[in-house]
């Protein structure tokens, strides 16, 4: 069955502690795999598109990498503003052009 | 701001009843999805509708319907309004319809059936 998980669900940071979340998909033909951060009772914000494995991009202290079978957002050295939930979603052949979201990651960065 | 917009913001209402969101696309944008977020599911496609033509469907109940309008804004309707229809509704939008297109989110309306 397709789907997509994210890992871990929850996550506390102090200020300046570099980490990773992880998305992790089992889709076939991959199109396209999607960051998005959502702050609380606000819509998901576009972070991020990677395209083909070994692609990397990079925002301020975000960077997003692909591999066949998952995703990784880096966060060095996050700050109390990056707390957050991190939405992954993926686009792959068999769903068109839709999105198929995983659950989310709940970033908590304490000062 | 992602320059997609949605109203209202806030919605209650009673079981039984039926409401209408409404979302404005991003200038040029051409594709608007609905999603239904609910603390139990996540982020859900619901529809999705290109240049006025309905494009594709996920989990949409057969009491909520939607529609693109030749300016390009849509509308979904819910109807016979059930508690668990309590969610956050958000509307996206994309300039095509292929894939490979980023999805750009409004704020969302905030749905409560009492």
């Amino acid at each position: 069955e397709d789907q997509v998980t994210q890992s871990p669900e929850a996550l506390r940071l102090q200020e300046g502690e570099s980490s990773s979340l992880n998305c992790s998909y089992t889709v076939s033909g991959l199109r396209g795999l999607f960051w998005y951060r959502q702050d609380p009772g606000k819509g998901p914000e576009f972070l991020f598109t990677l395209y083909s494995a070994g692609e990397e991009k990079e925002k301020e202290r975000l960077k997003a990498t692909l591999t066949k079978k998952e995703s990784f957002l880096h966060i060095t050295a996050p700050k109390p503003e990056d707390s957050a939930t991190y939405l992954c979603a993926v686009q792959a052949e068999n769903y068109g052009q839709n999105f198929v979201f995983g659950p989310g990651t709940r970033l908590s960065v304490l000062p | 701001d992602s320059g997609v917009t949605q109203t209202p913001k806030h919605l209650i209402t009673a079981t039984g009843q039926r409401v209408t969101l409404r979302c404005s696309p991003r200038s040029g944008d051409l594709s608007v999805y609905w999603y239904q977020q609910s603390l139990d599911q996540g982020l859900q496609f619901l529809i999705q509708y290109y240049n006025g033509e309905e494009r594709a469907k996920g989990n949409i109940l057969e009491r909520f319907s939607a529609q693109q309008f030749p300016d390009l804004h849509s509308e979904l309707n819910l109807s016979s309004l059930e508690l668990g229809d309590s969610a956050l509704y958000f509307c996206a939008s994309s300039v095509g319809a292929g894939t490979r297109e980023t999805q750009y989110f409004g704020p969302g309306t905030r749905l409560l059936v009492l």
